[in-house]
This record gives structure tokens, C-alpha cells and sequence, in this order.
């Protein structure tokens, strides 16, 4: 079946611009993680739906980043005022709720902000 | 901050086995230990978990001391497409992973 997806695969962007990254979780999948990866680190955890609700957006480094999930399918998140050290790659990863232990995370989005 | 360490690099010859060790010396009552592992590019993998008894599935198997303070992932038989970065990671179920540096998995023929 259809794995999580992410739009745009890649995202050039100049600074001071706002951005929004995409997520299409696994259908049926309730939780909705979003991480994002610098170059040579592992994942940062930055914010965590269970359903329409944000259950902890405590990785969110600062009130630039906010993200959506209103239907509790699809998420977006937004990126304010985009700046160079924002550039990384974001990750988005969906699980079950209830019987699951396993995130499957989808490819990424390359954000590039020059 | 991880709760867990790695080595950060290991090689491991094609066709042996691949044990890759993780300390989480303050692991909770509660928390799982999970393994991901990372191939060039590529978002994150799951492989395997445990709580405390001993686990396998098609993948690979997870060791656990009866402390819980670490754990090691067996490879049994590793092949060219199992070099990756290998993330142990501690958490409770359904809640956000915190990856660490994880450890660099290099196969060589």
C-alpha cells in the first residue's frame, strides 16, 4: 500500500520567505510526527497530532513554525520568515494509536533557504 | 537530549553477523527500546523493539540485559544493503522518538 508521502521533495527558498512543507500520512494512521534532520545528525523531534490536536509541538524551536492537521489526515507546516539555519531536511513519520509501536516515515522534504 | 549511546562507526564483513551495542544505563520502567535504522537518503526505518525479553523478526534480533541498561541488535547475516546509520532509541509507546547520533553500519565485501 501507499507509504507516507511528502510535497515538495525539495524546496528552494530565499530568506526572510514563508514556506509550507506537506505530510500525507498512511490512511487510518491517527498520530502524525514531524522531525527535522541536519546535515550529519540524527532526527529532532519538532512537533506530535494525535488526530486534529497537537499533543506536544514542545520541539518546535520557535513561534516561526506551526503546523496543521485539521482534518486529521493531511499536515502542513508552516515556516515564517524562513531563515538560512532553517535549512535541513523534514521529516514527517505516522503511527497507529492504539496496538502499534512502529512510525513509518516518509522520504523527507529538502528545504534549502539561501 | 538521547537517553541512549552508540559507537559512532562499526564495519562488519558481508555475509557475518552485525552486533551493534547501546547503552541506556537510565532507561524508565515504561520506555521500550526501539532500533531504526537510516540508509542514505532515506527517511527512517523501523526494525525492531523490546521491552525486556529478547526479540526477533525478519530483520534482525534484539538482545536486552536483564537490567535494561543496554541492549545489542544482531544482524545475523549482513549483506551490501544493511550499510546505514542504526538509531537505538528509549521511549514510551506512541510518543516522539529523540534520536541520538546513532551508530554508522559500513558492510564491506
Amino acid at each position: 500500500g501507499a507509504g507516507v508521502s511528502q510535497t515538495p521533495s525539495n524546496k528552494v527558498t530565499e530568506k526572510g520567505k514563508y514556506v509550507e512543507l506537506r505530510c500525507d500520512p498512511i490512511s487510518g494512521h491517527t498520530a502524525l510526527y514531524w522531525y527535522r534532520q541536519s546535515l550529519g545528525q540524527g532526527p529532532e523531534f519538532l512537533i506530535y497530532f494525535q488526530g486534529t490536536g497537537a499533543a506536544d509541538d514542545s520541539g518546535l524551536p520557535n513561534d516561526r513554525f506551526f503546523a496543521v492537521r485539521p482534518e486529521g489526515s493531511v499536515s502542513t507546516l508552516k515556516i515564517q520568515r524562513t531563515e538560512r539555519g532553517d535549512s535541513a531536511v523534514y521529516l514527517c513519520a505516522s503511527s497507529l494509536m492504539v496496538g502499534s509501536y512502529e512510525q513509518y516515515f516518509g522520504p523527507g522534504t529538502r528545504l534549502t533557504v539561501t | 537530549d538521547a537517553k541512549t549511546t552508540q559507537p559512532p562507526s562499526m564495519d562488519c564483513a558481508e555475509g557475518r553477523a552485525a552486533n551493534l551495542p547501546c547503552n541506556h544505563s537510565t532507561i524508565s520502567g515504561n520506555e521500550y527500546v526501539y532500533w531504526y535504522r537510516q540508509i542514505h537518503s532515506q527517511g527512517p526505518q523501523y526494525i525492531i523493539h523490546g521491552l525486556k525479553n529478547n526479540e526477533t523478526n525478519e530483520m534482525a534480533s534484539l538482545i536486552i540485559t536483564e537490567d535494561r541498561k543496554s541492549s545489542t541488535l544482531i544482524l545475523p547475516h549482513a549483506t551490501l544493503r544493511d550499510t546505514a546509520v542504526y538509531y537505538c532509541i528509549v521511549s514510551p509507546q506512541n510518543d516522539k522518538l529523540i534520536f541520538g547520533q546513532g551508530t554508522t553500519l559500513q558492510v564491506k565485501p
